[in-house]
């Protein structure tokens, strides 16, 4: 257990509308990640964050954004939610050579 | 492009007996591979890794064998356990950088009793 908690765990939304999916950690772990998982696709990286206010894009960032003003908290948020964003969203944190990942937070957007 | 492939979506073992699971990369630039175990509504749990200076690791009833020159990688896990019925991902990242993972499209594997 890496003190990874996500937060909500569900969530349905319609299309247009802003959503923020959050991602804590206790362990003050310099790296976070934001992943998607979709079927066929496995797991797909869509931000990343080395440092308070440091981050960059992974391969799926169309559509995302991602903030983080404290070492503990990395926030996804889709501006503009569409179908296609449906998804489960896992969030991870690196220590060593391994990354630890969160429980997923299930977005369904009508 | 999948760089990290899986290509057996599904495979069924009976309890006892040895499972194998396949991967197949394609980026010569990796250098560390993973494999994570999902079960339904939960996040992947790490369950081994090898570097590329290695060609076999071993944990319990879990080793996984790297072979560079086919850029393939494959867990074994004996004795196959019920409790071994979930999703398996292998994953793979280069040398430098943020440790950004690539991730195979998993194989979920059913142990029959």
């Amino acid at each position: 257990d890496a003190g990874i908690t996500q937060s909500p765990r569900h969530k349905v939304t319609e299309t247009g509308t802003p959503v923020t999916l959050r991602c804590h950690q206790t362990e003050n772990h310099r790296y976070m990640y934001w992943y998607r998982q979709d079927p066929g696709h496995g797991l797909r990286l869509i931000h990343y964050s080395y440092g308070v206010k440091d981050t960059d894009k992974g391969e799926v960032s169309d559509g995302y954004s991602v903030s983080r003003s404290k070492t503990e908290d990395f926030l996804l948020t889709l501006e503009s939610a569409t179908s296609s964003q449906t998804s489960v969203y896992f969030c991870a944190i690196s220590a060593g050579d391994t990354q630890y990942f969160g429980p997923g937070t299930r977005l369904t957007v009508l | 492009d999948q760089q990290v492939k899986q290509n057996s979506p599904s495979l069924s073992v009976q309890e006892g007996r040895i499972s194998i699971l396949n991967c197949d990369y394609t980026n010569s630039m990796f250098d560390y591979f993973l494999w994570y175990k999902k079960y339904p509504a939960e996040g992947p749990t790490f369950l081994i890794s090898i570097s590329s200076i290695k060609d076999k690791n071993e944990d319990g009833r879990f080793t996984v064998f790297l072979n560079k020159s086919a850029k393939h990688l494959s867990l074994h896990i004996v004795p196959s356990q019920p409790g071994d019925s979930a999703v398996y991902f292998c994953a793979a990242r280069k040398a430098q950088g943020a440790q950004k993972l690539v991730f195979g499209q998993g194989t979920r594997l059913t142990i029959n009793p």
